[in-house]
């Protein structure tokens, strides 16, 4: 059985780092990207960025951003533990959202629960 | 990037009516292999989204027969059959043709 576990609910202060996983389980973790999505408050879904997780070293397999989140997060995987991330190194209010991984085929065939994240002083 | 745009945003429908939403791209998601690069989602109160359809038409293993998803180039369409209590809830379409996928603003269905 397929199943994205996420980590748990975060509360962080504006400014501060931070760092979500996504744990992938039931399939070969190397054979399809991860995407992150991101849903605010009330509001619709966001395709944020994807990693491929093959670990070759080609231009084909870095990590691909919206250009919505360009430069803003940190998109990673780690073969050797079936996981993803995503990750601030400086957190906004702006950023208080429920943050989903799904495995990315094309479609986003499979999710995970949704992390979700709230920044505020 | 691809523009999505949907209509209605919100649908009221009595239960065991039909419903159908219509999801528009800004550009065409036919791609030369003959697929349209179209999904669409549910995602219910207070869950994740769930892949319904892929490639404009084929249902996501475990999807009941009375969703279907037609449509080509720019224009698309969801239909359920007849509305169950489950089916309640905010359905997405995304263009999975270009990167960045982008989805349509949602819509609504409720109970009417």
């Amino acid at each position: 059985e397929v199943q994205l576990v996420q980590s748990g609910a975060e509360v962080k202060k504006p400014g501060e780092s931070l760092r979500i996983s996504c744990q992938a389980s039931g399939y070969t973790f190397s054979d399809y990207w991860i995407s992150w999505v991101r849903q605010m408050p009330g509001k619709g879904l966001e395709w944020m960025g994807s990693v491929d997780p093959t670990d070759s070293y080609t231009s084909d397999s870095y990590p691909k951003y919206s250009p919505s989140f360009q430069g803003h997060v940190t998109i990673s995987g780690d073969r050797s533990i079936n996981t993803a991330y995503l990750q601030w190194s400086s957190l906004e209010a702006s950023d208080t959202a429920i943050y989903y991984c799904a495995r990315h085929r094309g479609d986003l065939d499979f999710w995970g629960q949704g992390t979700r994240v709230t920044v505020s002083s | 990037e691809i523009v999505m745009t949907q209509s209605p945003l919100s649908l009221p429908v009595t239960p065991g009516e039909p419903a159908s939403i219509s999801c528009k791209s800004s550009q065409s998601l036919l791609d030369s292999s003959g697929y349209n690069y179209l999904d669409w989602y549910l995602q219910k109160p207070g869950q994740s989204p769930q892949l319904l359809i892929y490639l404009g038409s084929k249902r996501a293993s475990g999807v009941p027969d009375r969703f279907s998803g037609s449509g080509s180039g720019t224009d698309f369409t969801l239909k359920i059959s007849r509305v169950e209590a489950e089916d309640f809830g905010v359905y997405y379409c995304m263009q999975a043709l270009q990167i960045p996928p982008t989805f349509g603003q949602g819509t609504k269905v409720e109970v009417k």
